[in-house]
């Protein structure tokens, strides 16, 4: 069955502009979580969603934000970028949110100029 | 916040030779993960842990989930250079509010060479 599911893959933005991230999760996974992942911070938790709910949030600005749609792929927003949010944005999809050893997507990679 | 070190942060092995690396908790998890990241790609679950003392292979692959609760190591025997990659542990503690998010370790690059 098909994997985790990222778009896009690759993301140039300037400063100030905002960015809307994709992650389609495997078929019947209902648990969607988004990471930062930096050279500085390794891999950091930004929220986990479930039956389009947040359920859990990171110690992230409000500038990121994101939603889960009726058919469980979610969505990540970041506004007012800045050069600090490069990174590498992954997905990881599970079953239920008691499931922990979930699967990651290849990640979204963005670049702030 | 938790912590965790991961050590060591790089190896560089020869083909064959056996690998261990360990992490460490300044609190108590519940839940142990071994996760392997190439590059470019997002990381891969390796080995899950769920209770204290366990100790579970995955083809060449053993990890075990430490007695005190704070500490996991991973072994990988006979080293091929597919192995190749960052390593990395994360685990979770045990149920406090709403957190179920993961922590991750700073991950250890390994290098096999021929």
């Amino acid at each position: 069955k098909a994997g985790v599911t990222q778009t896009p893959r690759y993301l140039i933005k300037t400063r100030g502009q905002q960015v809307t991230l994709s992650c389609s999760p495997i078929s019947g996974h209902r648990s969607v979580s988004w990471y930062q992942q930096t050279p500085g911070q390794g891999l950091q938790f930004l929220f986990e969603y479930f039956s389009e709910t947040q359920r859990n949030k990171g110690n992230f600005p409000g500038r990121f934000s994101g939603r889960q749609f009726s058919n469980s792929r979610s969505e990540m927003n970041v506004s007012t970028l800045e050069l600090g949010d490069s990174a590498l944005y992954l997905c990881a999809s599970s079953l239920d949110t008691s499931n922990y050893g979930y699967t990651f997507g290849s990640g979204t990679r963005l670049t702030v100029v | 916040g938790q912590q965790l070190n991961q050590s060591p942060q790089s190896m560089f092995i020869q083909e064959g030779e056996d690998v261990s690396m360990n992490c460490t908790s300044s609190s108590i998890f519940n839940t142990w993960l071994w996760y392997k990241q190439d590059p470019g790609e997002g990381p891969v679950l390796l080995i899950a842990l769920y209770k204290a003392g366990e100790l579970t292979s995955n083809g060449r692959l053993t990890a075990q989930f430490g007695i005190t609760r704070k500490d996991s190591f991973l072994n990988i025997s006979a080293s091929i250079p597919s192995d190749v990659g960052i390593y990395f542990c994360a685990g979770r503690s045990p149920p406090s509010g709403s957190a179920r998010q993961l922590t991750f370790g700073s991950g250890t690059q390994l290098t096999v060479l021929p």
